[in-house]
């Protein structure tokens, strides 16, 4: 079975900082993607990154870039410019392809500050 | 785009009632959704998935007979909480998926229920 470990229950970073949320998870599979989402204190889930594991290359979405390291089952996230707006609970996540279930890790509370 | 709605955002209702939850995909055709109860401090549980125009299909553990999904269209599923007891209270999220092959699914807002 595929399970998702986040190890960081909370972080803390500074405006304007960079910091990076880790993820891994165990799989024998081989195609699947994996997800950043992002809940905000109004508790609405949010996409902010997706990755393709038959891609090597990295997703990047603005400030938002990943780490991805398919061999070390490894997925972390990086924010960087941090901003007040990205204060929230992080959620990596992990679905076999062509499959409907999303395993979600326990999640990251961030917490920026001025 | 990808833009999913959910309704009520907020319901309280007394013990013994049953209560229904809406959620609609505003901007594209939804042939899966997805069914989660979060408890606070906690990571998402998936309670069911629903396709249309056919029965959910629900994780174990879940009573079938309680939370009772329907998915008439490709933009509207319902969750109904029978009989709702304080123990269902929780917040309630559902979402969508675009198409297979992507398997990117789109929440909605929730639903916070608090049964008294």
């Amino acid at each position: 079975a595929q399970t998702v470990t986040q190890s960081q229950p909370e972080m803390s970073v500074q405006e304007a900082e960079t910091v990076t949320l880790s993820c891994t998870y165990d799989t024998s599979e081989n195609n699947y993607y994996l997800f950043w989402y992002k809940q905000p204190p109004s508790r609405q889930m949010i996409l902010v990154i997706r990755q393709e594991a038959y891609k090597q290359q990295n997703a990047t979405e603005n400030r938002f870039s990943v780490n991805f390291q398919k061999a070390a089952k490894s997925f972390s996230l990086k924010i960087s410019d941090s901003q007040l707006g990205d204060t929230a609970m992080y959620f990596c996540a992990f679905i076999k392809i062509r499959t409907d279930k999303l395993i979600f890790g326990t999640g990251t509370r961030l917490q920026v500050f001025p | 785009g990808a833009v999913v709605s959910q309704h009520p955002s907020w319901v309280i209702c007394k013990s013994g009632t049953s209560v229904k939850i809406e959620c609609r995909s505003l901007d594209f055709q939804a042939t899966t959704m997805f069914w989660y109860r979060q408890f606070p401090k906690q990571s998402l549980m998936l309670m069911a998935t629903s396709n249309e125009g056919s029965k959910a299909t629900y994780e174990q553990g879940v009573e079938k007979d309680k939370f009772l999904i329907n998915h008439a269209s490709l933009t509207l599923s319902t969750l109904t909480v029978t009989s709702a007891h304080p123990e269902d209270s929780s917040f309630y999220i559902c979402s969508a998926r675009t198409g297979t092959g992507t398997e990117t699914q789109y929440f909605g807002p929730g639903t916070r229920l608090l049964v008294l």
